[in-house]
């Protein structure tokens, strides 16, 4: 049961767009549209800002946006501000036997 | 409002035990899967089980499976954690957080409860 691949952080500047990649397999991200990504302030819990790949809950600004292709999912965040500033991990249905959630390694986005 | 509020979590020695407990309030508990999701200090997110909403079915990650058991009772609206035979990798931040569309979108997430496994 391992976990999503993300990279280990990226960074720019206010008002700039950065994306976020999480890879994983045929069996998780490209079984199944149940992705789901998550900021993470430090001392804080999660806050989901995209599920089903692309659907933001009410709430969320459009300035997040998710897509998906093959086996790998994507995160944009777009006019970069600084509180943007967080730990974001995706999520995805693994439909194994049984099946499970598998979150990805975590990406640190900072504003420079 | 809608709120998830955890407690039992604390220091514990290896091979102890300690059940956690999520208590609900401000949407029909009954309704939805819930779920534990854990984070050990400096590490990423993992989640570790889930549990139907009429508490028939649940499923856990390969790490816990035979130490950890999901329950509910719905008409007290909370949600458990038995943990046994506990190990120093079982150290975490344990969060019980609302699967909102029952496909893992976890909208609702508590504040955390804090299990320290240590001798």
């Amino acid at each position: 049961q391992s976990a999503l691949t993300q990279a280990r952080s990226v960074s720019g500047s206010p008002g700039q767009s950065v994306s976020i990649s999480c890879t994983g397999t045929s069996s998780d991200v490209g079984g199944y549209n149940y992705v789901s990504w998550y900021q993470q302030h430090p001392g804080k819990a999660p806050k989901v800002l995209i599920y089903d790949v692309s659907k933001r809950p009410s709430g969320v600004p459009d300035r997040f946006s998710g897509s998906k292709s093959g086996n790998t999912a994507s995160l944009t965040i777009s006019g970069l501000q600084a509180d943007d500033e967080a730990d974001y991990y995706c999520c995805s249905y693994v439909g194994s036997n049984p099946p499970f959630y598998g979150f990805g390694t975590g990406t640190k986005v900072t504003v420079l | 409002e809608v709120q998830l509020v955890e407690s039992g979590g604390g220091l514990v020695q290896p091979g102890g035990s300690l059940r956690l407990s999520c208590a609900a309030s401000g949407f029909t508990f009954s309704s939805y899967w819930m779920n534990w999701v854990r984070q050990a200090p400096g590490k990423g997110l993992e989640w570790v089980a889930n549990i139907r909403q009429d508490g028939g079915q649940t499923y856990d990650v390969d790490s816990v499976r035979g130490r950890f058991t999901i329950s509910r009772d719905n008409a007290k609206n909370s949600l458990y954690l038995q943990m046994n035979s506990l190990r120093a990798d079982d150290t975490a931040v344990y969060y019980c957080a609302r699967d909102g569309r029952a496909t893992g979108v976890f909208d609702i997430w508590g504040q955390g409860t804090v299990v320290t496994v240590s001798s």
